[in-house]
């Protein structure tokens, strides 16, 4: 199957500072990306859609200048926290999807990065 | 809109005992719709998914769903347990979204096993 990796896994940051997420396709080209947050205990809920060489949609609801997403690259999108506070605080996973190919229209899953804003 | 509900946030079983991991759907189309497991600190595995083909889907690792029009319901079942299988599990439908397409997760059923 197709592989997906996060960047960092864990990390803690203070307050008022910005932190960037990276998501990497490693085997597969993926026009299309998406940012995912899971608070403890929940489901995950889609925060917006990257595409490629395009500006990202985002979901109703999300700030599109905090959560800065960037898809520069077949294999390569990137979430920035922007000025981030404690509510921030959570579990942030991407996906891939794959656009041809026997996986197609299926999206598979970075491990996530859990994000702690003191 | 499209929507899953997962009935169990928890479901306990013996090693080597069936398990049924209840999912209803809601959609007013014919959805798609999916099973997705997650292991602490690993990504979401796919276990199978339904498109409108068969009813009765078979995935990894002995998991099979039955999609049940009628019953609005697409359950997870596997015959028999391993220790393995002790994870959060997601019933997802495809659904639209601002971008024109997404995944709308359950809340998740943590499944227990125990020797």
């Amino acid at each position: 199957g197709a592989v997906v990796s996060q960047h960092p896994s864990w990390v803690i940051c203070k307050s008022g500072t910005s932190v960037k997420i990276e998501c990497r396709s490693l085997d597969f080209q993926a026009t299309t990306m998406f940012w995912y947050r899971q608070f403890p205990k929940q489901s995950l809920m889609l925060m917006a859609t990257s595409n490629e060489g395009s500006k990202a949609t985002y979901e109703q609801g999300v700030e599109k200048d905090k959560f800065l997403i960037n898809h520069a690259s077949l294999t390569l999108s990137t979430l920035t926290v922007t000025s981030a506070h404690p509510e921030d605080s959570s579990f942030y996973i991407c996906s891939a999807r794959i656009s041809a190919g026997t996986f197609y229209n299926e999206q598979f899953f970075g491990p996530g990065t859990r994000l702690t804003v003191l | 809109a499209q929507s899953v509900t997962q009935l169990d946030s928890h479901v306990s079983v013996s090693e080597g005992t069936p398990v049924l991991l209840r999912c209803n759907y809601s959609s007013s189309y014919s959805p798609s719709l999916f099973w997705y497991v997650q292991h602490p600190n690993k990504g979401l595995q796919l276990l199978l998914k339904y498109t409108s083909a068969a009813t009765l889907v078979k995935g990894i690792n002995g998991f099979e769903a039955e999609f049940k029009k009628s019953e609005t319901s697409f359950h997870l079942t596997k015959p028999s347990a391993h220790m393995s299988d002790a994870a959060e599990y997601f019933c997802v439908v495809s659904a639209t979204s601002n971008s024109g397409y997404a995944l709308n997760f359950g809340k998740g059923t943590s499944l227990l096993v125990t020797p």
